[in-house]
């Protein structure tokens, strides 16, 4: 099964910067999706964007956009003017072709007012 | 119903132990996933039904733990003779099919093996 890794346990950012949080996944496959997901201590999951690997151009939604490297297997996630609402759990995702998903381990994010 | 249900939403149980775990996902939605998350950890893959097959049970973490749904809808994950590291939280999601489309998560049942 696809592998996804999250290097960074922890991140913490000065509020109005921007952040870039990082994720690197492992496969054979040439089509998937790639998700980052957000969860607050609430626990509930919010997508935040996702990319389809035949989509050479980087998904953006509103503040949050992403470096999609294909051949190097490599899909960060950049948070720009940073707000204290951002403060929460991030996850990357993986999903194949046959709909199974992955999860990284998560990167946990601070706000700093 | 409007989204994933999960029940019970916390569950105490004795070490030794069997314990029935139910997702109700999203009507229609043909995808359901089972994570599991230690506390503030990240989402341990259990376990995906297309439909009521399961084409990947590798991540059950041992022979104690299985799943089934039927009808396409309704999901159980069933945990025998609980031990204290089975406690964690038990995430249901579902989604329509297609891979594009995003998850549905329910709220989570949280596992207590004392």
């Amino acid at each position: 099964a696809q592998t996804v890794t999250q290097s960074q346990p922890e991140m913490s950012v000065q509020e109005a910067e921007t952040v870039t949080l990082s994720c690197t996944y492992d496969t054979s496959e040439s089509d998937y999706y790639l998700f980052w997901y957000k969860q607050p201590p609430s626990r509930q999951m919010i997508l935040v964007i996702r990319q389809e690997a035949y989509k050479q151009q980087n998904a953006t939604e509103n503040r949050f956009s992403v470096n999609f490297q294909k051949a190097a297997k490599s899909f960060s996630l950049k948070i720009s003017d940073s707000q204290l609402g951002d403060a929460a759990m991030y996850f990357c995702a993986y999903r194949s072709y046959n709909n199974d998903m992955r999860f990284g381990a998560g990167t946990r994010l601070t706000v700093k007012p | 119903g409007a989204g994933v249900s999960q029940s019970p939403s916390n569950k105490v149980t004795e070490k030794g132990k069997d314990v029935e775990l139910r997702c109700d996902p999203i009507s229609g939605h043909t995808a359901l996933y089972w994570y599991r998350q230690s506390l503030g950890q990240g989402l341990e893959f259990l376990i995906y039904f297309q439909g009521n097959s399961a084409p990947d049970k590798s991540g059950l973490p041992s022979d104690r733990f299985s799943a089934e749904r039927t009808g396409g809808s309704v999901s159980t994950l069933t945990i025998q003779r609980t031990q204290q590291e089975d406690s964690a939280v038990y995430l249901c999601a579902s989604s329509l099919g297609y891979r594009d489309e995003k998850l549905f998560f329910g709220s989570g049942t949280q596992l207590s093996v004392l």
